[in-house]
């Protein structure tokens, strides 16, 4: 049973595009986040939810808009995509002071 | 502005031998938590090991422990009998309690075992 689940895994789109990403935990946490992961490896937060509301929003471009329809879920909408929005994007769930926090497996997104 | 420095871009240990990966932090907030991942090849985020900034000893898993040294702001990952399913990048993240309760990540460092 995975704790932190995100679809698709891999995403190949041509740019200009929009485009969804969703994740679901089944951890009962309070809180969720997105993170991107850049070439060279670096991982950044972009947006964190507690309880359905936002927390956190580091300086993302607007085309970038989290949903969290519920505590379990938080979705990322990518509208006009660009070249530079290539990136591996995780989802992650905790608690909001806890000291474990779980990555979901990663999606894989290409713009072309 | 919380910071996290990894000095070591890559690693090269002979299986068996234990490995220390350095992990250097900076923050103003005076309680925090610090946390290593394992990301291998397959790219999956594992979540290794945690300790608190008021935690009196250092925190252990397993194979795996935190030299943890306040006062010189440093969270080394120790991983005793490295083992050949090691190789991966690890990253050590810090997340302050105060503030905004992001996990803000070091560079990364690419561990290799060799057999």
């Amino acid at each position: 049973d995975t704790a932190v689940s995100q679809t698709p895994k891999y995403l190949v789109t041509q740019m200009g595009n929009d485009k969804s990403i969703k994740c679901e935990q089944n951890l009962g946490h309070d809180t969720m986040y997105w993170y991107k992961q850049d070439s060279k490896k670096f991982l950044k937060i972009m947006f964190s939810y507690n309880n359905k509301e936002l927390i956190i929003n580091e300086t993302v471009p607007n085309r970038f808009s989290p949903k969290s329809p519920d505590k379990a879920h938080l979705n990322l909408h990518i509208n006009s995509l660009e070249l530079g929005d290539s990136a591996v994007y995780f989802c992650a769930s905790s608690q909001l002071d806890g000291n474990t926090i779980y990555f979901g497996e990663g999606s894989w997104l290409t713009v072309v | 502005a919380q910071k996290i420095t990894q000095t070591q871009p890559g690693m090269f240990v002979q299986e068996k031998e234990a490995v220390t990966l350095d992990c250097t932090y900076d923050t103003s907030d005076p309680s925090y938590g610090l946390f290593w991942y394992k990301q291998p090849s397959s790219g999956e985020m594992i979540f290794l090991i945690y300790q608190g900034s008021y935690d009196q000893q250092n925190a252990t898993e397993g194979r795996y422990s935190l030299n943890f040294q306040k006062a010189r702001k440093s969270a080394n990952l120790v991983i005793s009998a490295s083992q050949l399913g090691d190789s991966a990048m690890y990253f050590c993240a810090m997340r302050e309690v105060q503030g905004a309760q992001k996990l803000v990540f070091g560079q990364g460092t690419r561990l290799t075992i060799n057999p």
